[in-house]
């Protein structure tokens, strides 16, 4: 039990435009869904705290305008980059919980590429 | 959250104990100690929790001090899939806490 879907496992797009990404919790309903972006050789960076029904909250130094979140139902959120540069491309990872304060599970990630 | 020390890296032989250590000497009465770790180009894994009594599980061991202060994380017998980097947070139960990550130990099992 427990699965956090996902999609797309990788993606390839022109700079300029714009992507989304799906996280899904399969078996579960997950009120709160956080994103993470990581980069070559470092470890997970949080980007914001997902809320469903209610605006995302951003950590510092993530642009809200540029990095749209939208948790519209209790088992997907989505994270919409937009006007995508190359400096954008990074590994996208989601994660949520089924529980309150234990065993957090991730999705398998996004690999963003921007040419 | 409180902050955690791993070493960036470790080797293991293949069948031997793998023995990963985290140093969390500011963690707070009502905080956990979590361990997962990430294989390439994966999602992180989950892989243990505890509060201040050892847990196993199918997957590994954790062995908490009795000060709470540092705790190890220990593979039996590590295989080359167990190649990957370990993480150590500590957070507090109840609520959707947030999960930050700290550059964590990253494992090299060797044939």
């Amino acid at each position: 039990g427990a699965v956090v879907s996902q999609h797309p496992s990788r993606v390839i797009c022109k700079s300029g435009t714009s992507v989304k990404i799906e996280c899904r919790s399969l078996d579960f309903q997950a009120t709160t869904m956080f994103w993470y972006r990581q980069f070559p050789k470092q470890s997970l960076m949080l980007m914001a705290t997902s809320n469903e029904g209610s605006k995302a909250t951003y950590e510092q130094g993530v642009e809200k305008d540029k990095f749209l979140i939208n948790h519209a139902s209790l088992t997907l959120s989505t994270l919409t980059v937009t006007s995508a540069h190359p400096e954008d491309s990074s590994f996208y990872i989601c994660s949520a919980t089924p529980d309150r304060g234990y065993g957090y599970t991730f999705g398998s990630g996004t690999r963003l590429t921007v040419v | 959250d409180a902050k955690t020390t791993q070493p960036p890296s470790m080797d293991c032989a293949e069948g031997r104990a793998a023995n990963l250590p985290c140093n969390h000497s500011t963690i707070s009465g009502n905080e956990y100690v979590y361990w997962y770790r990430q294989i390439h180009s994966q999602g992180p894994q989950y892989i243990i929790h505890g509060l201040k009594n050892n847990e196993t599980n199918e997957m590994a061991s954790l062995i908490i001090t009795e000060d709470r202060k540092s705790s190890t994380l220990i593979l039996p017998h590590a295989t080359l899939r167990d190649t990957a980097v370990y993480y150590c947070i500590v957070r507090a139960s109840g609520g959707y806490q947030k999960v930050t990550f700290g550059t964590g130990t990253k494992l090299q099992v060797i044939p």
